[in-house]
C-alpha cells in the first residue's frame, strides 16, 4: 500500500525557516517523481515543487529561491526546505507521487504551515 | 505561466443527474490536463490524467474530453460521494498550474 506521511509543518514567524519531510512507502520510491503542492485556507490548490526521479527540480515563481526541494533515495523521503517564509506561504502543503507526467495519484494526508508573529 | 480557468465556479445539481465541467486554458497544453476530486478536509484524489484516462478505480460515471485549450469532465450520473470540489491541473508547461476549482453541491 502506498503511503506518504509529512511532518515538520508548525508556526513560524515571518522571515524564519523550516524544513519539510515525506516519509515514502509501498513503492518504488527512487523511481518516481515527486511534488509539493499547497493549499491556503479555504484556497485553491497551488503547485509549489516538483523532483524527477533524475533529480531535476522545478519551482512556483513564488517561492523559487526561497525553497529548495530534494529528496533522499536511501531513506525513501522528500524534503523541502523553505526559507524567508512569508505570511502569504501559510497553508497545507501536501506531498504527492507522479504517476505520469506530472499528474498526481497518491497524497499524504498534509501537513500545515503557519507564518505569523 | 498557463492560466486555467475553471466554469461554473458552482454547479448546483441533484443525485442521479449529470455534471459537465469546463476548464480552459490560456495556451495550448496538449492533452496534458489532469482532473481532480476534493472532499473538504480530505487530500485531493486523481480521477483523470492525460485529458481522457481515468486513474486506478475511478468510477466509469467520470469521464474526460477535450484537447489543447478546452477540456470538460463529464460525471454521469451523481451520486451522493460526488459533491465536492474539482480542479484541473495542466501538466505541459511548468510552472505548473491548477483552476480555480468547481463546486458541485446538492440542490
Amino acid at each position: 500500500e502506498v503511503q506518504l506521511v509529512e511532518s515538520g509543518g508548525h508556526l513560524v514567524q515571518p522571515g524564519g525557516s523550516l524544513r519539510l519531510s515525506c516519509a515514502a512507502s509501498g513503492f518504488t520510491f527512487s523511481g518516481n517523481a515527486m511534488g509539493w503542492v499547497r493549499q491556503a485556507p479555504g484556497k485553491g490548490l497551488e503547485w509549489v515543487s516538483g523532483i524527477g526521479s533524475d533529480f531535476k527540480t522545478w519551482y512556483a515563481d513564488s517561492v523559487k529561491g526561497r525553497f529548495t526541494i530534494s529528496r533522499d533515495n536511501s531513506k525513501n523521503t522528500l524534503y523541502l526546505q523553505m526559507n524567508s517564509l512569508r505570511a502569504d506561504d501559510t497553508a497545507v502543503y501536501y506531498c504527492a507521487k507522479d504517476v505520469y507526467r506530472w499528474a498526481l495519484d497518491y497524497w499524504g494526508q498534509g501537513t500545515l504551515v503557519t507564518a505569523s508573529s | 505561466e498557463t492560466v486555467l480557468t475553471q466554469s461554473p465556479a458552482t454547479l448546483s445539481l441533484s443525485p442521479g443527474e449529470r455534471a459537465t465541467l469546463s476548464c480552459r486554458a490560456s495556451q495550448s497544453v496538449n492533452n496534458y490536463l489532469a482532473w481532480y476530486q476534493q472532499i473538504p478536509g480530505q487530500p485531493p484524489r486523481l480521477l483523470i490524467y492525460d485529458a481522457s484516462n481515468r486513474a486506478a478505480g475511478i468510477p466509469a460515471r467520470f469521464s474526460g474530453s477535450g484537447s489543447g485549450t478546452d477540456f470538460t469532465l463529464t460525471i454521469s450520473s451523481l451520486e451522493p460521494e460526488d459533491f465536492a470540489v474539482y480542479y484541473c491541473q495542466q501538466c505541459s508547461n511548468w510552472p505548473l498550474t491548477f483552476g480555480g476549482g468547481t463546486r458541485v453541491e446538492i440542490k
